[in-house]
């Protein structure tokens, strides 16, 4: 188990298609969490599981997005009727939640979305 | 909910120099973490040092440690001894208490070690 998988890496879609990014966390973590970033900015939240609950959802997070944990291993994040503002960085992040003042998050590198 | 403000944009130092990165929080929990973050240009978010809100100590994680003033409400990383390698962007951020748990990350600054 090597960290945190995100794929694809780079998506490039055309407005109004819809999108689905893939993450795989740490096996042993039972918190899974959804970031996005923009250019010049810090992460900023938008969702997260422990196990296969859904515990909170940000604002940012609009009818348009669904994000999913089947079974509280991997995540799927889909974007319906894509924007231009959507465009971003989408990082994913797990950790164990007793653990994570000690190992903190762990991040994948990420799926960077264009919207053209 | 939680703020993190990071008031350097960017900062040049000289290899081998100690550098204090800015972080000030505002949180209402009355029990909270704070991280510190290195994104290099690769993009990936690595975790670098957590201090608990009930922490007596200051976290120090090789050179790496955070000079924790809780009346001051801030929380500042200290690089000592810095290497080409720092050279990357740094984040704060903080985690609130039970149901306040997701990371609130400021928005950063960009460290530059010049050789």
């Amino acid at each position: 188990d090597t960290g945190v998988s995100q794929n694809p890496r780079h998506k490039i879609t055309k407005r109004g298609q819809n999108v689905t990014f893939r993450c795989d966390p740490i096996s042993e973590h039972n918190r899974l969490y959804w970031y996005r970033q923009t250019l010049g900015q810090g992460p900023e939240f938008l969702t997260y599981f422990q196990n296969e609950a859904q515990l909170e959802k940000s604002r940012l997070l609009s009818d348009r997005f669904s994000a999913e944990r089947p079974k509280g291993s991997f995540s799927t994040l889909e974007i319906q009727r894509t924007e231009q503002g959507d465009s971003a960085m989408y990082l994913c992040a797990s950790s164990f939640r007793e653990l994570q003042g000690t190992y903190g998050y762990t991040f994948g590198s990420g799926t960077r979305l264009t919207v053209v | 909910a939680q703020k993190i403000t990071q008031t350097q944009p960017g900062m040049f130092v000289q290899e081998k120099e100690a550098v204090t990165l800015d972080c000030t929080y505002d949180t209402s929990d009355p029990s909270y973490g704070l991280f510190w973050y290195k994104q290099p240009s690769s993009g990936e978010m690595i975790f670098l040092i957590y201090q608990g809100s009930y922490d007596q100590q200051n976290a120090t994680e090789g050179r790496y440690s955070l000079n924790f003033q809780k009346a001051r409400k801030s929380a500042n990383l200290v690089i000592s001894a810095s290497q080409l390698g720092d050279s990357a962007m740094y984040f704060c951020a903080s985690q609130g208490d039970f149901g306040n748990e997701k990371l609130t990350f400021g928005t950063g600054t960009r460290l530059t070690i010049i050789p």
